[in-house]
Formats: C-alpha cells, structure tokens, sequence
C-alpha cells in the first residue's frame, strides 16, 4: 500500500483567488492522478501527473485552470486557478503503486470558494 | 444514460442487518469492478474488487457481478455501526491505473447500534 499526505486538508478562498493542493507519498509510485468530488457526484478524474513532463488533461479540464506540477517520483501539486464558487468541491491525490496497480487515494481537499 | 448508475440512497439499518448495495453499467467492455469505501472526511479505500462475473467473499462482504444482467452488488452481513460509511462502486475495461476508472455516486449508509 501507500501512505498519502495531501495538504491542506481544507480551506476557505475568496473569489478569484488562487489554491495549491500538495499530494506527498510516501514510497515510489507508477502513476499519481488528481480527481474532483463534488457532492451528489461521481468522483471525477482531472488529470494524470507526469513526472517532469506536462499533465495530461481529461475532458473539460484545462491547464490554464488547474496546472499540475510532479517534478519527481513521490509529490504533486494541483492548483485550482481564478476560483469560483463553481470549483467548491473536494479534491483527492491518488497513486498506483510499483508493487501492484490499485489505486490508493489520499485524504483529500475540502474547498469551500465564497 | 450514465456509464454507471448507483442509488445514492441514504440507506439506514439497524445493526446486525444484511445490506445490499448495486450499480448498474452500460459498457459491456467493463472487465473489472471494484468497490470502494468512503469515511466522512477521508479518501475512498479499496473494499473489493472482482474480474469478470462471479462472486467473491472477504469477510463479511461479498461482491457480486452479473456481467449478463451488467448489475454489480455488495453485500454486507451482520452490519456494524463501523460500516456507516460512503460506499462507491467503480469499473475499468482494464486492470492497472493506466485505464481510468468510471465511478458511481456512491450510496452512503448507516447503520445504527
């Protein structure tokens, strides 16, 4: 398994503000993914973290308005751009590991945009 | 229509009950399903997962999938207050983080001493 400090656990943000999510692992993983649950929904992939390369983004998600960082093999970051009260959700690290593929989610993100 | 349907319930018991959980799926090419437990305030973990049809038992749980019918299930026997939790089911075509997961809603439940 895998340990997964995501920090902050929660935070309150003004409008049009910016929020940086750090995603820390314990152990060397294969693939870091950042995902959004918003109440009464699915939880949501965003994108892929990529070691020392670009993100890769899924459907509806842009660089611009949540650039990922993951310049090595154990640590992310996910920034939530411009917030609106729209981006009012939870935000979850996860990881597969080298010894197995499951994937392992972090505590998560509590972001609350007034 | 969804790729994966989940009654997001709430579903409340007593204690010592027999729970079902279900999700229902469109895509056939879902191979692997897997289901997930979710503490207010934590991230999911990992309960289960299966491939392809059949049962499958851990304990007090099993999970169940009807590849015909595309119908998942997860039963919880002899329920504890300690299972008042989220629970989410999720599906791949493939194993392995490569390949994303498709998630339901999530049912939560609580089971009352």
């Amino acid at each position: 398994s895998a340990v997964i400090s995501q920090k902050p656990s929660r935070d309150i943000c003004q409008r049009g503000t910016s929020l940086t999510i750090q995603c820390q692992v314990d152990s060397q993983v294969t693939m870091m993914f950042w995902y959004r649950q918003q109440p009464g929904q699915s939880l949501t992939l965003i994108a892929t973290a990529n070691q020392g390369s670009e993100a890769t983004y899924e459907s509806g998600f842009v660089i611009d308005k949540f650039p990922i960082s993951r310049p090595n093999l154990t640590f992310s970051t996910l920034t939530v751009s411009n917030m609106s009260p729209e981006d009012s959700s939870i935000y979850l690290c996860s990881v597969t590991t080298v010894t197995n593929e499951k994937l392992f989610f972090g505590s998560g993100t509590q972001l609350s945009v007034l | 229509q969804k790729e994966v349907e989940q009654d997001p319930g709430p579903l409340s018991v007593p204690e010592g009950a027999i729970v079902s959980l279900n999700c229902t799926y469109s895509n056939s090419a879902f191979q692997y399903f897997m289901w997930y437990r979710q503490y207010s305030r934590k991230g999911p973990e990992l309960l289960m997962y299966t491939y392809s049809s059949g049962n499958k038992e851990d304990g007090r749980f099993t999970a169940q999938v009807d590849k015909s019918s595309k119908y998942i299930s997860l039963f919880i026997r002899d329920s504890q207050p300690s299972d008042s939790a989220t629970y989410l089911c999720a599906m791949s075509p493939s194993w392995g983080g490569s390949e994303k997961l498709v998630f339901g809603k999530g049912t939560k439940l609580t089971v009352n001493p």
